[in-house]
């Protein structure tokens, strides 16, 4: 399996513009989850999904912010408008269970001027 | 809610030297606990993991860590570091109650002199 594939890897942006950021789990997972790295907050959950059927988004910052998991084998995050604030490191993971080793992606770096 | 503390936030180690990294997590049910490695410019990758059975779990890389219940701690160990250990490591544990996503640790930085 080629693992978790996030595209695209690296995302430059100009505030107020959308930004879409992509994940294939590894086949066979039920749960996906994406995360968000910073330096000042280090690895933050910002939702996560079982069958395809978001369960907690409690992590996701505002509104800007949304989700989706169309099919088994495909999941986006969206941010519109974009803003500097939201330069980050964002993480794809997938597992068989919430308590299994979920394994991550790539990451998409995004910088957002 | 479950909370995880990583106490150590920069350690700064020469190589051969041994290393402790401190995990200690908030609710004393039934525990999964892992540790996560992120080497610097990569994605995180599971280090090892502790389900069930002996309180000592061996991971990859010569590392180990040893599950304390009384202590609720997670201790991550190595007994001789190298330059290629230097990396970010991270403690977690699922939530306690119904919603079991993970609770991460703010992350050990840890650089190995060499």
């Amino acid at each position: 399996d080629a693992g978790v594939i996030q595209s695209p890897r690296h995302e430059v942006t100009e505030m107020g513009q959308e930004v879409t950021l992509r994940c294939k789990p590894i086949s066979g997972h039920d749960y996906l989850f994406w995360y968000r790295q910073t330096m000042m907050r280090g690895l933050e959950l910002l939702i996560y999904f079982n069958n395809n059927v978001p369960i907690d988004d409690s992590g996701m910052p505002e509104d800007r912010f949304s989700a989706k998991m169309p099919n088994a084998s495909f999941s986006t995050l969206k941010i519109q408008p974009s803003e500097p604030r939201d330069s980050a490191v964002y993480f794809c993971a997938s597992s068989f269970s919430e308590y299994e080793t979920q394994y991550f992606g790539p990451g998409t770096r995004l910088l957002v001027l | 809610a479950q909370s995880v503390s990583q106490h150590n936030h920069h350690v700064i180690l020469s190589e051969a030297a041994s290393l402790e990294l401190g995990c200690n997590y908030s609710y004393g049910g039934t525990v999964n606990l892992f540790w996560y490695v992120q080497y610097p410019g990569q994605h995180l990758q599971l280090l090892l993991k502790y389900f069930s059975g002996d309180p000592l779990v061996k991971g990859i890389k010569g590392f180990e860590a040893e599950f304390i219940k009384s202590k609720f701690s997670f201790n991550l160990r190595k007994p001789s570091v190298q330059w290629s250990d230097t990396a970010e490591y991270f403690c977690a544990v699922p939530n306690a109650g119904n919603n079991r996503k993970l609770i991460w640790g703010l992350g050990t930085s840890l650089a190995v002199n060499p």
